[in-house]
């Protein structure tokens, strides 16, 4: 199995512009998470997804930001417009369906550094 | 609220040095807890854990036991290698739920 991917690997941007990180979870997985790491506040959850319906989204940080998961093998996060402040590593992870595995597990993607100018 | 704290690091050890990190945390009810651990460059993945209480989660030398009296979940190691070198992370989740609640991190150099 490829694992979580995630695309792009890094993404450095200016100020203002509109950023698109993407998200392919492992198949068979019904459960994505998005995190945000920072130096400062270490890992965070941004919002998860069962089955492409957003379960929790209370630690997405403000309207700027916006997730989709429009199928099982796909998830988007999107940050317009792109502050310096949003800068960090963004990670993607997926779970199993209580019906097929462990649900405690989750699965991280290599991440994708955003740097914003 | 549900939380995780960690010693802070870096930790820096000698190679066959004994480890030890410590992780206390706060929950209602009887959450699992996890150990994480993230390579340069890497997400994190899953080192071990324990769903109830006196459980043992043991993978690649490391060792970690379900402390419910003193809340705590701490890592360990008998002889570390400069491979381990990472950044390690305690996580709990409630029975029933889907949030997973990491620590901080603790970075260790192993050196050689």
């Amino acid at each position: 199995d490829a694992g979580v991917i995630q695309s792009p690997r890094h993404e450095v941007t200016e100020m203002g512009q509109e950023v698109t990180l993407r998200c392919k979870p492992i198949s068979g997985h019904d459960y994505l998470f998005w995190y945000r790491q920072t130096m400062m506040r270490g890992l965070e959850l941004l919002i998860y997804f069962n089955n492409n319906v957003p379960i929790d989204d209370s630690g997405m940080p403000e309207d700027r930001f916006s997730a989709k998961m429009p199928n099982a093998s796909f998830s988007t996060l999107k940050i317009q417009p792109s502050e310096p402040r949003d800068s960090a590593v963004y990670f993607c992870a997926s779970s199993p369906a209580r019906r097929t595995g462990s649900t405690d597990t989750q699965y991280f993607g290599p991440g994708t550094r955003l740097t914003v100018l | 609220g549900n939380s995780v704290t960690q010693m802070e690091g870096p930790v820096t050890l000698s190679e066959e040095a004994f480890l030890t990190i410590n992780c206390t945390y706060t929950a209602t009810g009887y959450p699992s807890l996890f150990w994480y651990v993230q390579y340069p460059g890497e997400g994190l993945q899953l080192l071990l854990k324990a769903t109830k209480a006196d459980d043992k989660g043991s993978n690649k030398g490391f060792e970690a036991t379900y402390r419910k009296e003193t809340t705590s979940f701490h890592l360990e190691k008998g002889s570390v290698q400069v491979s381990d070198s990472a950044v390690y992370f305690c996580a709990l989740r409630n029975t029933g739920g889907f949030k997973t609640i990491f620590g901080a991190g603790t970075r260790l150099f192993v050196k050689a």
